[in-house]
Parts: C-alpha cells; sequence; structure tokens
C-alpha cells in the first residue's frame, strides 16, 4: 500500500549506542520531516529534507543526523544515544503549499534509551 | 512564552455537546493554521485547515482571529469517535523552506455517553 511508514516501531537501546530510525514513503513527495514528541513539548522539529541530498536542521538537531540518497528514504540517526532522547520519533512527508498543505506522517517510533 | 498555546484539558463532554478549542499563537507572521488530530499512541493527522473567512466541514468549525492571534475550533453534536488530542499548528510565510509546522501541546477531548 502506498504510504509512509517507519521502522522498527519500537527499539530498546543503551546510553552511547548508534541507533537508526527508517523512514519511507512511496508518494514521491520532495518534503520529509522527523519530529520528536514528548509530554509536555508536543512535537518539534529535528530535521528536514527538501529533496534528495538536500537536509536542513529543525529546532532540536543536537544529537542527531540524517541523509537523504533517495527521495523515499529519510533516516534519522542518533549517534550515541543518551536517555533524554527517548521519545516517540515521527517521520512525515508534504503535500502542498501554505494553506493547502497536508503533513503525512508514519506511525512512529517509540524509542527507549537506558 | 511558547509559539502555539492550547489548554491540555482534558475536556469531557457528553455525547451531543458542542464543545469549543482556543489556541493561541505569538509570532504575528504566521500565515498558515491548521488543525491536526491525534489518537492515543498514533500519528497526527490533517483535521482541517484554517483560513481567514473561517470554514466548516460537516460538524467541525475552524475560526482564526488574527487581530487577536488566535484560532478556534468548534465541534457540534459529539460523537464517542471525536474523543482524541486536537493539536494546533501554524506556520510563518517564510521559513526558509520546508514550511516548517509549529506544534502545539494539544487539546484532550473525552466525549462521554
Amino acid at each position: 500500500d502506498a504510504g509512509i511508514t517507519q521502522s522498527p516501531r519500537y527499539k530498546i537501546t543503551e546510553t552511547g549506542r548508534q541507533v537508526t530510525l527508517m523512514c519511507h514513503q512511496t508518494w514521491s513527495h520532495s518534503y520529509m520531516f522527523w519530529y520528536r514528541q514528548d509530554l509536555g513539548h508536543g512535537l518539534r522539529l529535528i530535521y528536514y529534507s527538501a529533496a534528495a541530498d538536500i537536509t536542513d536542521k529543525g529546532e532540536v538537531p543536537d544529537g542527531y543526523v540524517v541523509s537523504r540518497s533517495k527521495t523515499e528514504n529519510f533516516p534519522l540517526t542518533l549517534e550515541s544515544a543518551t536517555r533524554s532522547q527517548t521519545s516517540v520519533y515521527f517521520c512525515a512527508s508534504k503535500q502542498g503549499w501554505g494553506q493547502g498543505e497536508t503533513q503525512y506522517f508514519g506511525p512512529g517510533t517509540r524509542l527507549l534509551v537506558l | 512564552r511558547k509559539e502555539v498555546e492550547q489548554d491540555p484539558g482534558p475536556f469531557n463532554v457528553p455525547e451531543g455537546a458542542t464543545v469549543a478549542f482556543n489556541c493561541t499563537y505569538s509570532n504575528s507572521a504566521s500565515q498558515s493554521f491548521f488543525w491536526y488530530r491525534q489518537d492515543c499512541r498514533k500519528e497526527p493527522k490533517l483535521l482541517m485547515s484554517v483560513y481567514s473567512s473561517g470554514n466548516e466541514d460537516g460538524r467541525f468549525t475552524a475560526q482564526l482571529n488574527r487581530a487577536s492571534q488566535y484560532i478556534s475550533l468548534l465541534i457540534r453534536d459529539s460523537k464517542l469517535s471525536d474523543s482524541a488530542t486536537y493539536l494546533c499548528v501554524v506556520t510563518p510565510w517564510n521559513t526558509g523552506g520546508g514550511n516548517k509546522l509549529t506544534f502545539g501541546t494539544g487539546t484532550q477531548l473525552k466525549v462521554e455517553l
């Protein structure tokens, strides 16, 4: 089915380990985004990408790395996981612009860093 | 001050009731406005855009007041299935790319029998 998928859906890791969260979309949307959602903060933008090989920082990029070699994939890597990175991570892609924009979110990855 | 502020609730209402949520935003340059809905432990989904003239989609009505910098969402004839968290979302006109969305923390609605 077309859409946006994330893997893994759940992940437990230890402090200091590298973790990569995968995101794949089948619509060929140019823009893709990574958010984290924490109690009391709402969704916060980590990184976004306007197209393959074009990425930029969002509100909370520290400790994260992204790449986008193909339009459909936008992986997020935690280089050395910390407990503060325990969160729910959502990937999204965008259709439209301005008031006509819709962002489509993946189902999320729940990450626990011990 | 947060860029987007919402009353977290929960708003507990009986089925069939009318309920309204407000959201305030701090950036007067904000140009696009949305309501997203998020069910428990699920991803957010676009409920509706909020246009300057106000707009309606079935039982849902969204209003924008630029002078006071707030957005409202009115739900009429509440259904049990309306139980969710409603996220207020705004974005500046020119964010340098990506039309980056700023999310409120959400207002929780519980519709009861």
